[in-house]
Order: C-alpha cells, then structure tokens, then sequence
C-alpha cells in the first residue's frame, strides 16, 4: 500500500542554518503530497502542498519540489529560526482518497539560538 | 473563523474501561475524519465520515471503537474496553469539500 518515509530525527541545528528534512514515498498513481508541521501544544497546521509533478510548494520560507523520478518530497528552508522547533510530518494522498492523508513519522526540529 | 474544537484535551482511563471523544468542526464543513496518533508515529486514519454517512472506517478496531456522527455535524469517537495500546492522542479534522483538511488539537487518552 501507500507510504510514506522521512528522516529520523531530532535534528539540531543553529538559528540561520539551513534546514533539509528528506521525505519520499510509495504510491500508485500520482499522489497530491503535503507537509504539515505541528509547534509545542498545537494541532497540526499545513504548511505547504504540491499536487503533481514538478510543483514547488512553499510557504513562511520553507520549500518543497514534488520529484516523481525519485518519488521524494523534501523540506528545505535556508535559514532557520527559532520559532521553526517543531515537529515536521510528510503526507500523501492519493487521487482517489479524498484528502485521507498517510503520514510519516514526524521528524522533531530544535534549533538553538 | 473558529477552528475544529475537541474534547477532553487529556484523559486518563484504567485498562477495559470506556472513554468518549467529542469533536465540532468548522462550521459547513461536510467531511470529518478521526486520526490516531501513537506517540513517535504519524496520525494513522481511523475512520471517515461525508455529512452522516461512514465513507471509510477500514482501519477502525470495530471490537472496540465506535464512531458517530449524528445529523451530519458533531462526532463522538467511543472505545469499550480500552487496552494499554490505544494510549494515544485523537485527532479530529475536517474539510469542506475541496481545499484545505483542518486539525483540532486532539485528546491525549492514557491507559493505565
């Protein structure tokens, strides 16, 4: 079946340095793909989406490019903060799924100042 | 606009006892889905409702969870008996039709 696989984390990084989260996944067809982030003590929010090949999503400094041949969906950002600490989760769905969503595991984000 | 609201944030429950969640979408908002997130993993689907109607409960423990979702708005997720493995946190989200899937902030069950 559809899944979904993101690095482990947590990640460490200085405030400004820059971030890749890699993500790739198993699907038929062309699935829509999404990042979804999930701050201390708050629901899960969405960060930015791409729903075909090619697409760039991007969204408060973060970007992600929807790459079929390599079936991936990286987060990147080039200068993290701060307030970016969080967990990060990669999801698909599929064409015919109605937005139900198969996530990753997360990958938890601190940066330090 | 308010956003998916649920209740109780937190519950603790003794293994075989019972346990109810409650959740309001956003307003108008025809689809509802129930997550289930088991700490260090993603939120895994339980089930999916359109307006009344169950459209996927596939991956729904039907020995032990229940979910309802009366005229079409609020829903109610039940387990009876709860075993140590559903210690989780209970996402409720929902979407209009198309756009964006909303996420309330969930209901955190520890069983004992």
């Amino acid at each position: 079946g559809d899944s979904v696989t993101q690095m482990e984390g947590p990640v460490t990084l200085s405030e400004e340095a820059f971030l890749t989260i890699n993500c790739t996944y198993t699907a038929t067809g062309y699935p829509s793909l999404f990042w979804y982030v999930q701050y201390p003590g708050e629901g899960l929010q969405l960060l930015l989406k791409a729903t075909k090949a090619d697409d760039k999503g991007s969204n408060k400094g973060f970007e992600a490019t929807y790459r079929k041949e390599t079936t991936s969906f990286h987060l990147e950002k080039g200068s993290v903060q701060v307030s970016d600490s969080a967990v990060y989760f990669c999801a698909l769905s599929g064409k015919d799924s109605s937005y139900k969503l198969i996530f990753g595991s997360g990958t938890r984000l601190l940066v330090r100042p | 606009e308010a956003g998916v609201a649920q209740s109780p944030r937190y519950k603790i429950i003794e293994k075989r006892q019972s346990v109810a969640f409650w959740c309001n979408p956003i307003s108008g908002h025809a689809t509802l889905y129930w997550y289930q997130q088991i700490l260090g993993q993603g939120p895994k689907l339980l089930i999916q409702f359109q307006n009344n109607g169950v459209v996927d409960d596939s991956q729904l423990p039907k020995d032990r969870f229940s979910a309802e979702r009366l005229k079409g708005v609020d829903s109610t997720l039940k387990i009876q008996p709860a075993k140590l493995e559903d210690s989780a946190v209970y996402l409720c989200a929902s979407i209009q039709w198309v756009g964006e899937l909303f996420f309330g902030e969930g209901s955190r069950l520890t069983v004992l």
